[in-house]
């Protein structure tokens, strides 16, 4: 079972929206979450790193927010663009960079 | 700025063959991984390396073989190729200063299908 899920599976959205990118984990012990950003036939790219103490973290029009408690965190993409669609992973840590866990991703499409 | 470079983008390979994936990097990271990236499915660690010298087995690494002679290469080799290994393959690599908190760089990944 993967410990890392998120939701949904893809999504579709208009130019300029918003939208909001769900993650759960249980993985343990919690070291760092992250959310990377790949485009179609490319590698994943860093969009935020979040450690326990935060809870919110912003990159542009990119924010996520990190709930330890619940083991929840989100991806909330502001005012969206063309470009923007892409698949977007989020990873937990449990430990060192060795031992991080994928999530299967959320496939965005920002349609015109 | 080249960061990391991942050789050759697309191969098929026919079962039993062999072939090593080549992964370089300029950015001085002494850390380096290797993916792979099914569909519908988180990418799996297969090896990883601390620095030259250095490798350790990761969650998938039967069927694959590493070595870090340097700390720019980090080659995946593949000796038997099953069908199994038909799958897209990521090569990685950060820095660690703190150990934990470091982005890692992709490489843009190989296609590889064993028929």
């Amino acid at each position: 079972k993967n410990q890392v899920e998120q939701s949904p599976q893809s999504l579709i959205i208009l130019e300029g929206k918003n939208c909001t990118l769900q993650c759960n984990y249980t993985v343990s012990p919690f070291s760092n979450l992250r959310w990377y950003k790949q485009d179609t036939g490319r590698g994943p790219v860093s969009l935020t790193i979040m450690t326990f103490s935060e809870n919110t973290k912003s990159n542009g029009r990119y924010t996520a927010t990190l709930d330890a408690d619940t083991k929840q965190s989100s991806l909330h993409i502001t005012a969206s663009q063309l470009s923007d669609s892409a698949s977007y992973i989020c990873v937990v840590s449990a430990g060192d960079n060795n031992d991080m866990r994928f999530g299967a991703g959320t496939r965005l499409t920002v349609k015109p | 700025n080249a960061g990391v470079t991942q050789t050759p983008k697309f191969r098929i390979l026919k079962i039993g063959q062999s072939m090593t994936l080549q992964c370089t990097q300029d950015m001085n990271h002494n850390y380096m991984y290797w993916y792979r990236q099914d569909p519908g499915m988180g990418l799996k660690l297969i090896y990883y390396s601390v620095g030259a010298g250095i490798t350790d087995k990761g969650e998938v690494p039967n069927g694959y073989n590493v070595s870090r002679s340097t700390t720019e290469d980090f080659p995946l080799r593949l000796e038997l190729a099953a069908p199994s290994q038909t799958s897209v393959y990521f090569c990685a690599s950060s820095h660690t200063v703190e150990g934990r908190d470091q982005p890692q760089h992709f490489g843009d990944g190989t296609r590889l299908s064993i028929l």
